[in-house]
C-alpha cells in the first residue's frame, strides 16, 4: 500500500538555523498538508498546497515559514531562523482531494 | 470556524468489551469527519470518514462511527475491543469549503487483557 514518506526522522538544529522537512507524496495525489504537533497539544494546520502555490495557510504560518514542490515529487517545508518553540513534531499529509488526507510518519524538529 | 472536542483524555476497557471513544464537533457548514489513530513513534493513520449518507460508516480494524447530526457528534465504537487497539485517536473535522482539519485533543485507549 502507498504511503506518505518524510525525512529526516529527527532533525536537531540550533536556534537561528534554518532547516528544511521533506515529504514524498503518494503518487496520484494533488493535495499536500502540512501540520505539527507540540508534545502533549493538538496537532495544529499549517499550510495546504494545490496546483503549485498555497491553498490556505494558518496564523503560525508567519514569513518563517515556507512550502515548494521543487521537483514535482518532493512536497517541502522551510523554516527560516528557527526558534526554540518550533520544537514539535511535523507531518506532511496527502490527498487526492477535499476529503480524507493521509500522513507521513513525521518528523520530529528539536531546536536548542 | 471549526472545532472538534473529545470529552475524554483516557479510555480504559476490558479486551473483549465494547470500546467507545467521543467527538462532538462544530463547523459554520456541512461537515467531513474523520477518526485517525496514532501508535506510538508513528503518524495518524486513517481509519475512517463520513462524507455523506449513511449516518452509520464502517472503517479499518473493525471500526465504526456514528454521525448524529442533532448531537453534533461523531462517536468511533468498536464491538469488541483487542489489546492491539490501545493507542492515540484522534477525531477531525473540516468544513466541505475548506482545506483543514481541525484535530480534537486525541483520547488515549488502554484495552487490557
Amino acid at each position: 500500500e502507498p504511503e506518505v514518506t518524510q525525512t529526516p526522522s529527527h532533525q536537531v538544529t540550533q536556534m537561528g538555523q534554518e532547516v528544511i522537512l521533506r515529504c514524498v507524496p503518494i503518487s496520484n495525489h494533488l493535495y499536500f498538508y502540512w501540520y505539527r504537533q507540540i508534545l502533549g497539544q493538538k496537532v495544529e494546520f499549517l499550510v495546504s498546497f494545490y496546483n503549485n502555490e498555497i491553498s490556505e495557510k494558518s496564523e503560525i504560518f508567519d514569513d518563517q515559514f515556507s512550502v515548494e514542490r521543487p521537483d514535482g515529487s518532493n512536497f517541502t517545508l522551510k523554516i527560516r531562523s528557527t526558534k526554540l518553540e518550533d520544537s514539535a513534531m511535523y507531518f506532511c499529509a496527502t490527498g487526492t482531494g477535499m476529503r480524507e488526507q493521509y500522513f507521513g510518519p513525521g518528523t520530529r524538529l528539536t531546536v536548542t | 470556524a471549526q472545532s472538534v472536542a473529545q470529552p475524554e483524555d483516557q479510555v480504559n476497557v476490558a479486551e473483549g468489551n465494547p470500546l467507545t471513544v467521543k467527538c462532538t464537533y462544530s463547523v459554520s457548514g456541512n461537515p467531513y469527519l474523520f477518526w485517525y489513530v496514532q501508535y506510538p513513534n508513528r503518524g495518524l493513520q486513517f481509519l475512517l470518514k463520513y462524507i455523506t449518507g449513511d449516518n452509520l460508516v464502517k472503517g479499518s480494524y473493525g471500526f465504526e462511527a456514528e454521525f448524529n447530526k442533532s448531537q453534533t457528534s461523531f462517536h468511533l465504537k468498536k464491538p469488541s475491543a483487542l489489546v492491539s487497539d490501545s493507542a492515540l485517536y484522534f477525531c477531525a473535522v473540516r468544513d466541505i469549503d475548506d482545506y483543514k482539519l481541525s484535530f480534537g485533543a486525541g483520547t488515549t485507549v488502554t484495552v487490557r487483557a
